[in-house]
């Protein structure tokens, strides 16, 4: 069975500071992976994901993630964040013909001004 | 804003009621889902329609009885619920079913519902 591992329960960072957010998934096969963002009192919204090929992807505000086949990671990354990226940030998986997507245990970001 | 469309925004219910929860998206998509969300916790996925047809149940009880009258419209059905049933319930679409590249999900805002 897939899972997904968040280590990070809550980031507080300043504005400006680098970001990094880890994610390490379970399973052997070939694995889709996602990155979803969920703002104080919005819906879900896909930041950015990774299906084949480039292993570095880029997604929207500026957010990126690499996949690294052999440390079952994709961990999220963006140079300089901003206030307005605090937010719960949630990394999930699904193998190739499963039907289920897995939600890792999420990560607070807290941007100070 | 979002594409996928659920109504109410808010529901407070008693444990004898009757209620449902709508949801609509008009993209084509093939797929819709149920998924509950407790605060500070990740969603947890209830039932997965593929072509108007259930394809998972994760075990949910019986008092939650989803139905998809056709490609666009997704109903969650709600009966003799309990306090600890208090959550957002969120539903989603995708093009296709998970396992397929290039499908994810796309997330409504959601009904928060609180069962008294």
């Amino acid at each position: 069975a897939q899972s997904v591992s968040q280590h990070n329960h809550h980031v507080i960072l300043s504005e400006a500071a680098s970001l990094e957010l880890g994610c390490n998934y379970s399973y052997g096969g070939t694995v889709n992976l996602f990155w979803y963002v969920q703002y104080p009192g919005q819906h879900l919204q896909l930041l950015l994901k990774y299906f084949s090929g480039d292993p570095l992807v880029k997604g929207i505000k500026g957010f990126e993630a690499e996949f690294i086949k052999s440390k079952f990671s994709f961990n999220l990354r963006k140079p300089s964040v901003q206030w307005s990226d605090t937010a719960e940030y949630f990394c999930a998986v699904t193998s190739r013909g499963n039907e289920k997507l897995t939600f890792g245990t999420g990560t607070r970001l807290t941007i100070i001004p | 804003d979002t594409e996928v469309t659920q109504t109410p925004k808010h529901l407070v219910m008693g444990m004898t009621n009757k209620k449902s929860l709508k949801c609509e998206q008009h993209m084509g998509h093939r797929a819709m889902y149920w998924y509950k969300q407790k605060a500070k916790k990740p969603p947890e996925l209830m039932f997965v329609y593929s072509y108007e047809k259930l394809s998972i149940n994760e075990s949910v009880p019986s008092r939650f009885s989803p139905e998809c009258p056709n490609s666009s419209l997704l109903n969650l059905h709600l009966h003799a619920l309990q306090p600890e049933d208090s959550a957002l319930y969120l539903c989603a679409s995708s093009q296709d079913l998970q396992g397929a590249p290039g499908s994810p999900l796309h997330f409504g805002n959601g009904t928060r519902l609180t069962v008294t």
